[in-house]
């Protein structure tokens, strides 16, 4: 059963727009969540994170926003660049209330966002 | 040196060989990962070493084998795979007790199995 779930599995929105990728979980244990963004043949990398805590976090063109009740989070980019294109994971773990050990994280299968000029 | 380095980037590799993929992090954390990534699944968790010590194994099948001689390298051996094991893996590091959950990862090695 998937903890981590994008039911998108892509996403096409043009350039200067607002792409919104949309995440939802499961486990109620869950205490933080991140986005990582991945190209073709690359590693995933690390866009945004935010903890249980907030409710909402910004870095430049990206927000994160929490929904705890809803167990659902997203992530805003705005405006969107052609350099957006790739696939975005969405995370999540149980850092705090395993004690911040080496838990590792929960991945969701990812949204392949697509951005036209 | 990048953060996170994995070798072979690709692999093909017959049923019956045994062959180990590696990794290697210079960012001086104390843990590092084996992921699995296959197509259109999520990043499945295969094995977690921290403080050079196996905490997690995901139900993995005994021809993966992974092995952490110190903090800073990282090795999964493979033996008699079969074709559903193709599939990128992916190693990651992070520093366990840190502020931030982020997790570091390499390009991967792709894995082919015939």
């Amino acid at each position: 059963d998937q903890q981590v779930k994008q039911n998108s599995p892509s996403l096409s929105v043009q350039e200067g727009r607002i792409s919104i990728l949309n995440c939802d979980y499961t486990n109620s244990m869950f205490d933080y969540f991140l986005w990582y963004k991945k190209y073709p043949a690359e590693g995933p990398t690390f866009l945004i994170s935010i903890s249980s805590i907030k409710d909402k976090n910004e870095d430049g063109r990206f927000t994160v926003f929490l929904n705890k009740s809803a167990k659902h989070l997203s992530l805003h980019i705005v405006p969107s660049q052609p350099g957006d294109s790739a696939v975005y994971f969405c995370a999540a773990s149980s850092k705090w209330s395993s004690g911040g050990g080496a838990d590792g994280l929960t991945f969701g299968k990812g949204t392949h966002l697509i951005i036209q000029p | 040196e990048t953060g996170v380095t994995q070798t072979p980037r690709h692999l093909v590799m017959g049923m019956t060989n045994k062959k180990s993929l590696k990794c290697e992090q210079h960012l001086g954390h104390n843990a590092m990962y084996w992921y699995k990534q296959s197509a259109k699944k999520p990043l499945e968790l295969m094995f977690v070493y921290s403080l050079e010590e196996r905490v997690e194994n995901n139900s993995v099948p005994s021809r993966f084998s992974p092995e952490c001689p110190n903090s800073s390298h990282l090795f999964l051996h493979l033996h008699t795979l079969q074709p559903e094991d193709s599939a990128l893996y992916l190693c990651a590091s992070s520093q366990a007790g840190g502020d931030d959950g982020e997790l570091f990862f390499g390009e991967g090695s792709r894995l082919t199995v015939l």
